[in-house]
């Protein structure tokens, strides 16, 4: 039973470009949602993170989207560098518990 | 301001046979988080100490333990090893401050190999 699900497991941009992530999930009581990257031989870094109480948060060329009606959000990256090129991670959570992660998505920015 | 530190990097264990994997948190965090990471998927809970208390765990059997200590370093073992065992564990540790933003900071990560 997979509660956050990343159905993309690779994603290919040209660098300048526009990344889109996107990632759904299940549960209706998560109030966290977080991005994270992960390069190879590394752990994961935390990116960016919005609440439930809202639909978009921003971070210089990271954007956050949420839509709870849908329970999707996405993660936008403009403009997409090679240095962008990761494993990034969907992750919820509850009341501060557990992190729940989706299985990821290989970011390839070619120059 | 160091960050979070785990050992050993790589280790190569038998099927049946314990292991301990150990992590830094850190300077400051008091709650330390340990995750599997197989191949080809997301990081998975596994629990977490707070304050030296088991404070919340995923669904791993009883073979799989911690500690947490006072100056909130921490221990994962795990009894009678098996095959699937194999993964990266990864440690995290987090501000109290920041608890319910499910915020994490990563070690790089402990790569187990059962044989």
């Amino acid at each position: 039973d997979q509660q956050v699900k990343q159905n993309s497991p690779s994603l290919s941009v040209q660098e300048g470009r526009i990344s889109i992530l996107n990632c759904d999930y299940t549960n209706s009581m998560f109030d966290y949602f977080l991005w994270y990257k992960k390069y190879p031989a590394e752990g994961p870094t935390f990116l960016i993170s919005i609440s439930s109480i809202k639909d978009k948060n921003e971070d210089g060329r990271f954007t956050v989207f949420l839509n709870k009606s849908a329970k999707h959000l996405s993660l936008h990256i403009v403009p997409s560098q090679p240095g962008d090129s990761a494993v990034y991670f969907c992750a919820a959570s509850r009341r501060g518990t557990a992190l729940i992660f989706g299985k990821g998505t290989t970011l390839s920015v070619s120059s | 301001e160091t960050g979070v530190t785990q050992s050993p990097t790589h280790l190569i264990k038998t099927r049946g046979q314990q292991v301990t994997l150990r992590c830094s948190s850190q300077s400051g965090h008091n709650t330390v988080s340990w995750y599997q990471q197989a191949l080809g998927q997301g990081p998975q809970f596994i629990f977490q100490y707070y304050r030296e208390e088991e404070n919340g765990r995923g669904n791993f059997p009883p073979r799989f333990s911690g500690l947490q200590f006072p100056n909130y370093s921490s221990e994962l073992n795990v009894n009678a090893l098996e095959l699937d065992d194999s993964a990266l564990y990864l440690c995290a540790s987090s501000l109290e401050a920041r608890k319910g933003t499910g915020e994490l900071f990563f070690g790089e990560g402990s790569r187990l190999t059962v044989l």
